[in-house]
């Protein structure tokens, strides 16, 4: 299985600023996504994080918003821009072989 | 619609009772399903999927699962739980083609001393 790392692990941050999360990965994998989970609730898919090209983003989500980089094989990152309230979330990147997804530890933000 | 659900948002049981966390889905194939848990703070760990093959699957820390397609249901099973099974637990599953996960609400789980 893949062991993945994400930084940073928590944040605070101020309405109208970006935060850019990464995402390591042990070991080369094919897919990445990246997920939200709002407080109290289950998990979102927010894109498919695509090495080589542009993400594929789920309903509801944007790349002005969201924008997402997959430079190699085991490395993302996802960026949350001009952020709200609505915005604190836990953020969970996941990387998947074989139909099986991984996920990392998370990154708790809270928006001010 | 095609969807995961788990109906029960929070499940108490006493150490070394047995324990069975529901799961439903809503599909017209069999899905690829899985269940994670997530303890406080941390990320979601697999403890086991069914893919196809035998419906009784083996996972990690004592937890197996069974499919059932009459039921449409992958419910969660642990003989006898031990206080650090406290966690939230998430029934995902691919319903259809590419790679996006479908997850359950989760169920809440307390254990008792």
């Amino acid at each position: 299985s893949a062991v993945i790392s994400q930084k940073p692990s928590r944040d605070i941050c101020q309405r109208g600023t970006s935060l850019t999360i990464q995402c390591q990965v042990d070991s080369q994998v094919t897919m990445m996504f990246w997920y939200r989970q709002q407080p109290g609730q289950s998990l979102t898919l927010i894109a498919t994080a695509n090495q080589g090209s542009e993400a594929t983003y789920e309903s509801g989500f944007v790349i002005d918003k969201f924008p997402i980089s997959r430079p190699n094989l085991t490395f993302s990152t996802l960026t949350v821009s001009n952020m709200s309230p609505e915005d604190s979330s836990i953020y969970l990147c996941s990387a998947g072989e074989a139909d099986t997804q991984y996920f990392g530890p998370g990154t708790r933000l809270t928006v001010l | 619609a095609q969807s995961v659900t788990q109906p029960d948002i929070h499940i108490t049981v006493s150490e070394g009772a047995s324990l069975e966390l529901r799961c439903n889905y809503s599909y017209g194939a069999t899905p690829y399903l899985f269940w994670y848990v997530q303890s406080p703070g941390q990320g979601l760990q697999l403890l086991l999927k069914y893919f196809s093959g035998d419906t009784l699957v083996q996972g990690i820390k004592g937890f197996e699962a069974e499919f059932k397609r009459s039921q449409s249901s992958f419910n969660l099973r642990k003989p006898s739980v031990h206080w650090s099974d406290a966690a939230e637990y998430f029934c995902a599953g691919k319903l259809g083609g590419g790679n996006k996960l479908t997850f359950g609400t989760g169920t809440q789980l307390k254990v008792e001393l």
